[in-house]
């Protein structure tokens, strides 16, 4: 069993729906909760960022991280075609660990 | 890709023959990854390094090694590449007050044939 799951998609959505990310983890030592945003033939760069559980917005995008259920979610609101990308969530334990990857999941926003 | 360098950008190996990946980073963080990327596998950690001179194996080391020349410097090495080698190859640099700076390179595209 991988250490975080993530359904790989794809997702297709209209323009201005809300876009629910999501992807289970399973290691309770995950402190540091990220999202990355990967467009094709590029590398992925950092989205969202969240410590421990609760909520983190900007923009339009908010990032929930519920430690009690390990699982963590990317909402994306009014989303647009430049939104389509590949989403890929991590985890981390903090200090000198590894940073461990979701396989990531394929939107594309269609007009 | 602000402050993390990848050389080279592409290239074309034969089965057997050896290669490394370089990446620098200017942005005085102490952890270095590298990941390779597959179709439908997403990143896979190879192997990654918490401060110079410390290098730990990730999830698909076999076939790979790595030195962290220096605290900017953290290198890939193929000794004999294999086919199953090929892939699209990152690496990445963590730091910052509460590891919220993390930046990846634009990547190494590696044909092993």
């Amino acid at each position: 069993q991988k250490e975080v799951e993530q359904d790989p998609g794809p997702l297709s959505v209209p323009e201005g729906a809300i876009v629910s990310l999501n992807c289970t983890y399973s290691n309770s030592a995950f402190q540091y909760f990220m999202w990355y945003r990967q467009y094709s033939r590029k590398g992925p760069e950092l989205l969202m960022y969240t410590y421990s559980s609760g909520n983190k917005e900007d923009g339009r995008f908010t990032a929930q991280v519920d430690k009690s259920s390990k699982y963590i979610s990317l909402f994306i609101r009014d989303s647009q075609p430049s939104d389509s990308a590949t989403y890929l969530c991590a985890a981390f334990t903090g200090g000198g660990n590894k940073l461990t990857f979701g396989t990531g999941t394929q939107l594309k926003v269609e007009l | 890709n602000a402050g993390v360098t990848q050389t080279p950008k592409f290239q074309v190996l034969k089965t057997g023959q050896s290669m490394t990946l370089q990446c620098a980073q200017d942005m005085n963080h102490n952890s270095m990854y590298w990941y390779r990327q597959d179709p439908g596998m997403g990143l896979r950690l190879i192997y990654y390094s918490a401060s110079e001179g410390t290098t730990d194996k990730g999830e698909v080391p076999n076939g790979y090694n790595v030195s962290r020349l220096n605290k900017r410097e953290f290198s890939l090495r193929l000794e004999s590449a294999a086919p199953s080698q090929t892939s699209v190859y990152f690496c990445a640099s963590l730091g910052g007050l509460n590891y919220n700076e993390q930046f990846f390179g634009p990547g190494t595209r590696l044909t092993v044939l």
